[in-house]
């Protein structure tokens, strides 16, 4: 499968601990997008990547969240300090264009973490 | 700030019949406006944009700025057109480089 990976796919985890999710895009993608969908709602923008460059960061993502792309390849999105309210679907994305209108997001199969 | 409003969550049609997922936005400027899906077990895939003006697996979508709406619509609807649709939007202040979705219209089509 050369789509986009995402590991794990399930993380339960205790509130207070860290998590950290990977992300593999589709090799010759230079963007590389998280999102987080939450129960009932659609997808929601975290934060996006050109290449190693971390160009936005919605509002939602708070101080305790942490993504990185270190060699403009896979990608980690790290939680600290783990609340209820994370508990959510986190969705990676990539593409190959600056405009997703000129390409699309492709989407990974995405990590649920649940909070307990 | 801009807004994709799906007002349906579920819409349930019998095979054959026509199908309308509606799709609202708010946006002041110029968007463009996309349909994802996904289907059961599988990956949120992109299935039509309205820039390409294409027709997907019989559906298609027409961009109407003074209703704000992009509707996705198939004459006749097929079973495995079950799935749930997300209306999606991307924005110039942007550089046209993110999606805000909208919640989603689950669709469930019987025999």
């Amino acid at each position: 499968d050369t789509g986009v990976s995402q590991d794990p796919r399930h993380k339960i985890t205790k509130r207070g601990q860290n998590v950290t999710f990977r992300c593999d895009p589709i090799s010759e993608h230079n963007r590389l997008y998280w999102y987080r969908q939450t129960l009932g709602q659609g997808p929601e923008f975290l934060t996006y990547f050109q290449n190693e460059a971390q160009l936005e960061k919605s509002r939602l993502l708070s101080d305790r969240f942490s993504a990185e792309r270190p060699k403009g390849s896979f990608s980690t999105l790290e939680i600290q300090r783990t609340e209820q309210g994370d508990s959510a679907m986190y969705l990676c994305a990539s593409s190959l264009a600056r405009q997703v209108g000129r390409s699309p997001l492709h989407f990974g199969n995405g990590t649920r973490l649940t909070v307990t | 700030a801009q807004r994709v409003t799906q007002p349906e969550k579920l819409l349930s049609v019998f095979k054959g019949a026509p199908v309308e997922l509606k799709c609202n936005y708010s946006y002041s400027g110029s968007p463009e406006l996309f349909w994802y899906v996904q289907y059961s077990r599988q990956r949120l895939q992109l299935l039509l944009r309205h820039i390409s003006r294409e027709s997907i697996k019989g559906f298609t979508a027409d961009l109407n700025k003074g209703e704000t709406s992009f509707h996705l619509k198939k004459p006749f609807a097929q079973e495995e057109d079950s799935a749930m649709y997300y209306c999606a939007l991307s924005w110039g202040d942007s550089g046209y480089s993110t999606l805000t979705f909208g919640k989603g219209t689950m669709l469930l089509v019987s025999p």
